[in-house]
């Protein structure tokens, strides 16, 4: 199964942009990238997902590489509310349908 | 629409007993994923039902099973319970299944096992 790697921790001032990156150098072709994050005591809600183009959306933006290796979930102007820990996914969609979870970056915000 | 629920939210057992948690999917989604969160290996995959056959299985032992009804509804067992099976257990429901669904998750049941 690819596997994803991210940083622990990261932190950021409200109000400015935050860029939480993933590498996910074993990335298959038919592999899409989710993005989730888990706010304290809830359960994992989603964010984002794309396959090989940048994609936005209401809540965030995500980046991906030309190679497809990494990708990079931005946050456009953080908020207290978005510390959270962020989780890069790869969904296989060759059959098996997985959702493989690495450790997630833990995102905290200062006011 | 309502949200995944997960049923009870909080359980404790003691070793050697079994424990079952039930799981009830957004209405008209089809697919359920369980998931064991611990502060150690965070976040793993359990298995997947859709359409009342378990389509995925992570690496757990045999001692973790589950199913799925004609309803959507889904139960995860876990028999002879060990101390390292307290986590949180996650229960996520999306519409299709696919690659590109979104999953929903419910609050968890948090399971302690003494």
């Amino acid at each position: 199964d690819a596997k994803t790697t991210q940083p622990n921790s990261m932190e950021s001032n409200e109000e400015e942009p935050v860029h939480l990156p993933c590498n996910h150098s074993t990335i298959s072709g038919t592999d899409y990238i989710h993005w989730y994050r888990q706010l304290p005591s809830q359960g994992p809600e989603y964010v984002i997902h794309g396959l090989t183009s940048n994609v936005n959306n209401r809540m965030a933006s995500l980046a991906i590489a030309e190679d497809r290796k990494s990708s990079t979930l931005i946050l456009h102007r953080a908020t207290l509310r978005d510390a959270a820990v962020y989780y890069c996914i790869l969904r296989d969609s060759s059959g098996t349908y997985k959702y493989i979870f690495g450790t997630g970056t833990r995102l905290k915000v200062l006011a | 629409k309502a949200g995944v629920t997960q049923t009870p939210r909080y359980l404790i057992k003691t070793r050697g007993q079994q424990v079952t948690l039930s799981c009830s999917p957004i209405s008209g989604h089809r697919s359920v994923s369980w998931y064991q969160q611990t502060p150690g290996q965070g976040l793993q995959f359990l298995f997947e039902y859709f359409s009342e056959t378990q389509r995925n299985k992570g690496n757990f032992p045999g001692r973790f099973s589950g199913r799925q009804f004609s309803n959507s509804r889904s139960e995860m067992n876990v028999s002879t319970l060990e101390l390292g099976d307290s986590a949180l257990y996650l229960c996520a429901s999306t519409s299709t299944g696919g690659p590109l669904g979104e999953q929903f998750f419910g609050p968890g049941t948090r399971l302690t096992v003494l």
